[in-house]
């Protein structure tokens, strides 16, 4: 099993939809949380850091459920400049290399 | 302001060759990464650098060999390439310790073939 889990998708979407994508992760150690944003042939950027009291930023909201060992990222008005895949990282503390990628959920917005 | 660069943004290599990914970040940043990233897989960590002059394995090391000469530049190097290495490279930093709870800063990536 993979230490961090996405499904790769695609979420096809037509503008204005809500869409919302998990992420599971399999160690309970995991300390930190984030989701980071990447567009074809680019390289990823931080689109939020997720709180344990849930954050949200604009049109995106992020949530952690440890019980559950997952995090979930909603994003709401969809927009086409939102086509992208979406990276769950997780931060776990028990390891020598500690920062884990999952493989990415990529969403499709159509007009 | 640069952020991360990384050079060369392509490559097309024989088997057994070998060469250099240079990366260089202007943020006076303490920590740097390599990282490699394959279709379906998340991207995976080769090493990294805590800071100037010390480098430890991350956890795909295997074939690779880097540098970190001072604090803004941190080079990869492939002594003898083989296809699977095939792949896209991303160099990243962070401003603090090593894994901290910081957003990483990307390099926009060396796109590697091995033929």
């Amino acid at each position: 099993r993979k230490e961090v889990e996405q499904d790769p998708g695609p979420f096809n979407v037509p503008e204005g939809a809500t869409v919302a994508f998990n992420c599971t992760y399999s160690n309970s150690a995991s300390q930190s949380f984030f989701w980071y944003r990447q567009d074809c042939r680019k390289e990823p950027k931080l689109l939020m850091s997720v709180y344990s009291s849930g954050n949200e930023d604009g049109r995106f909201t992020a949530q952690l459920n440890r019980a559950s060992q997952y995090i979930s990222l909603l994003i709401r008005d969809s927009k086409l400049s939102d086509s992208a895949t979406y990276l769950c990282v997780v931060n776990k503390r028990d390891s020598s290399y500690k920062l884990i990628f999952g493989s990415g959920t990529r969403l499709l917005v159509r007009p | 302001n640069a952020g991360v660069t990384q050079t060369p943004k392509f490559q097309v290599l024989k088997t057994g060759q070998s060469m250099t990914l240079q990366c260089a970040q202007d943020m006076n940043h303490n920590s740097m990464y390599w990282y490699r990233q394959d279709p379906g897989m998340g991207l995976r960590l080769i090493y990294y650098s805590a800071s100037e002059g010390t480098t430890d394995k991350g956890e795909v090391p295997n074939g690779y060999n880097v540098s970190r000469l001072n604090k803004r530049e941190f080079s990869l190097r492939l002594e003898s390439a083989a296809p699977s290495q095939t792949s896209v490279y991303f160099c990243a930093s962070t401003q603090g310790a090593v894994f901290a709870n910081q957003p990483q800063h990307f390099g926009d990536g060396t796109r590697l073939s091995i033929l």
